[in-house]
């Protein structure tokens, strides 16, 4: 079962223009991850922000997390060609039992930069 | 360092035939994770080992499934025999322990026919 959804699913965008990503899930969490992944490739981990973050950067990468709304959104700035990818948020529960670093991933954000 | 390593990466076999796949995770990583990624939707977990042990395999359909990571260190997913609707990329991932960041193999690429 997923319990994140991703809105837009599709994105196109033009290099240079910043794309905005979002997420949206159902219960309490430690944390949200996002992944790219490139097409027929596995997933790379891109930022981790935690239940007590609001906002987290990585170099071209920003992102928030609301936890009263349970969403989450991620924003790539100067956007390159070689950012074309599907863009996955994750969610991991409370450590603890078997749930622990549990990752329950949405269906995934499939951006496309166009040079 | 040596990223997870994944064999084969492709497979293409007739129902009801048995396949295997394997996984090489990080070096030092206990975490061991297989994923099931169908077309257009994100992995699902099937089973997540802490070394030997299978802390959670409530996802992997036991009836044709079956794991095992032998030595804490490379495991090898089954299935037998395979369904039509077992057509998908099996994932595996690594991490330590006490890590949350997970870092995924190139998948293993299954069509059943």
């Amino acid at each position: 079962s997923q319990q994140g959804e991703e809105d837009p699913q599709a994105l196109s965008i033009q290099e240079g223009e910043n794309a905005t990503m979002n997420c949206s899930y159902k219960t309490s969490i430690n944390n949200l991850q996002w992944y790219r992944q490139n097409s027929g490739r596995g997933l790379v981990h891109l930022i981790l922000i935690r239940s007590n973050e609001r906002e987290k950067h990585s170099g071209r990468l920003r992102v928030t997390l609301d936890t009263s709304k349970k969403s989450s959104s991620l924003l790539i700035t100067a956007s390159r060609a070689a950012d074309t990818a599907s863009y996955f948020c994750a969610t991991v529960g409370g450590f603890g039992g078997n749930q622990g670093g549990k990752l329950i991933f949405g269906q995934g954000t499939e951006l496309s930069v166009k040079p | 360092e040596a990223g997870v390593v994944q064999s084969p990466r492709y497979k293409i076999i007739e129902k009801k035939q048995p396949v295997a796949f394997w996984c090489n995770p990080i070096s030092g990583h206990n975490t061991l994770y297989w994923y099931l990624q169908n077309l257009g939707q994100g992995p699902e977990l099937l089973i997540r080992y802490e070394n030997e042990e299978a802390v959670d395999d409530s996802q992997l359909p036991k009836d044709r499934f079956s794991a095992e990571r032998l030595k804490g260190v490379d495991s090898t997913l089954k299935i037998q025999p395979a369904e039509l609707g077992d057509s998908a990329v099996y994932l595996c991932a690594s991490s330590l322990w006490y890590q949350e960041t997970q870092y995924f193999g190139p998948g293993t690429r299954l069509l059943v026919l």
